[in-house]
């Protein structure tokens, strides 16, 4: 049961254009989630999180947008640069309220080139 | 501040061996939790620990097993290792009081 989808493995961007990576989530409970870059032998890294009660955070070239009533988030990346080529990972927890953070739930992850 | 660290980065063992990773956390994180990905999978979660106590545990067999010692560093330790054990292991580790969770480099495991 895939909770957390990424539809599309891959996707392709001129350097200086917009990058967009979708998520969609099954699971209702979720409150919290967010975007992970990963480079090869590396593990994730951080990149934005959103709350349920945002629909946008921004963070200087990322924009994660959050449309619950569709169970649905994506990443803006503007503009794209050739160091943002990645493996791009959605995640999502339900938050505890206890001080601790949650597990994560991922998904299978979008490829992302940016070419020149 | 250092990251995640984990130990060893490559690990290569045969079927019905054990194996221990080892995990320190970012300083002041008091929460470390472990994931397995496996090839074209996102990391799939496998234990949280907090104050040294279990806090959740992930669909795996009981060969899977962990602990957390007084300094927070953690590790996780696989039993009867079987061919689908190899993976990529992420040790991950959060502040108390926050949702976000940063994974260390991983752990490389592959099992002949």
């Amino acid at each position: 049961d895939q909770q957390v989808k990424q539809n599309s493995p891959s996707l392709s961007v001129q350097e200086g254009r917009i990058s967009i990576l979708n998520c969609d989530y099954t699971n209702s409970m979720f409150d919290y989630f967010l975007w992970y870059k990963k480079y090869p032998a590396e593990g994730p890294t951080f990149l934005i999180s959103i709350s349920s009660i945002k629909d946008k955070n921004e963070d200087g070239r990322f924009t994660v947008f959050l449309n619950k009533s569709a169970k649905h988030l994506s990443l803006h990346i503007v503009p794209s640069q050739p160091g943002d080529s990645a493996v791009y990972f959605c995640a999502a927890s339900r938050r505890r309220g206890t001080g601790t953070a949650s597990k994560l739930t991922f998904g299978t992850g979008t490829r992302l080139q940016v070419t020149l | 501040d250092a990251g995640v660290t984990q130990s060893p980065t490559h690990l290569i063992k045969t079927r019905g061996q054990q194996v221990t990773l080892r995990c320190s956390p970012i300083s002041g994180h008091k929460s470390v939790s472990w994931y397995q990905q496996v090839l074209g999978q996102g990391p799939q979660f496998i234990f949280q620990y907090y104050e040294k106590e279990e806090r959740g545990r992930g669909n795996f067999p009981d060969r899977f097993s962990a602990r957390q010692f007084p300094n927070y560093s953690s590790e996780l330790n696989v039993n009867a290792l079987l061919l689908g054990d190899s993976a990529l292991y992420l040790c991950a580790s959060s502040r108390q009081g926050t949702d976000t969770q940063y994974f260390g480099p991983g752990t490389r495991l592959t099992v002949l």
